[in-house]
């Protein structure tokens, strides 16, 4: 099955580019996901890849798909403070026998005035 | 508000206790999915309904159990608790039996808390 590793913490400072990396072992992902946590809050999703895709930009959010190496990132420019949370790498592969989503731990982003 | 609702949104129980939580998914959404997170142990996915049937169960523990109605609001059912089921449980849902670029929608979880 899916395994999904993330590194738990990143800190950066206001008006910096943030880079999170996620590993992930199925090679039949098909799709591959961030989320945001905020604070007392659910899971929000911020972008997804499909996995014929290298790269997708939307707006300040850039995900890179590496399918060689297996390694999924994503950048977001012009960090805020309002950034910091918990960031979650996701990966599913569509008709296989468990439709679901396998996370990694989460990345906790700060972001420093 | 994502649209899924997920009570109670707290709770607090002793050992040995059973306590039920309540999912609705999205309006339209075929699909409940639950999740449990834990500071050590991350969001693991527990068990996935699609239309009421059971559809694949990840790191579910026998003494948890689910299901999900015609209504297709779903309960997930904790016996037996230990201190180690403390953690927040989240239900997610979506229209589909299978993932898509449309992801899951996140309840905003119950926290359980034994005692």
């Amino acid at each position: 099955g899916e395994d999904v590793e993330q590194s738990l913490f990143l800190s950066v400072r206001e008006g910096d580019s943030s880079v999170i990396n996620c590993t992930y072992t199925d090679s039949s992902s098909t799709y591959l996901y961030w989320y945001k946590q905020e604070p007392g809050a659910g899971l929000q999703l911020l972008t997804y890849i499909f996995s014929n895709m290298d790269m997708k930009q939307d707006q300040r959010l850039t995900v890179l798909l590496n399918k060689k190496d297996k390694h999924l990132s994503l950048r977001i420019a012009d960090t805020q403070t309002g950034d910091s949370a918990i960031y979650f790498c996701g990966g599913g592969n569509y008709g296989g026998s468990q439709g679901n989503l396998i996370f990694g731990k989460g990345t906790k982003l700060s972001v420093k005035p | 508000d994502s649209g899924v609702t997920q009570t109670p949104k707290h709770l607090i129980t002793a050992t040995g206790q059973r306590v039920t939580l309540r999912c609705s998914p999205r309006s339209g959404d075929l699909s409940v999915y639950w999740y449990q997170q834990s500071l050590d142990q991350g969001l693991q996915f527990l068990i996935h309904y699609y239309n009421g049937e059971e559809r694949a169960k990840g790191n579910i523990l026998e003494r948890f159990s689910a299901q999900q109605f015609p209504d297709l609001h779903s309960e997930l059912n904790l016996s037996s608790l230990e201190l180690g089921d403390s953690a927040l449980y989240f239900c997610a849902s979506s229209l589909r039996r299978d993932i898509s670029n449309y992801g899951y929608t996140f309840g905003s979880g119950t926290r359980l808390t034994v005692v």
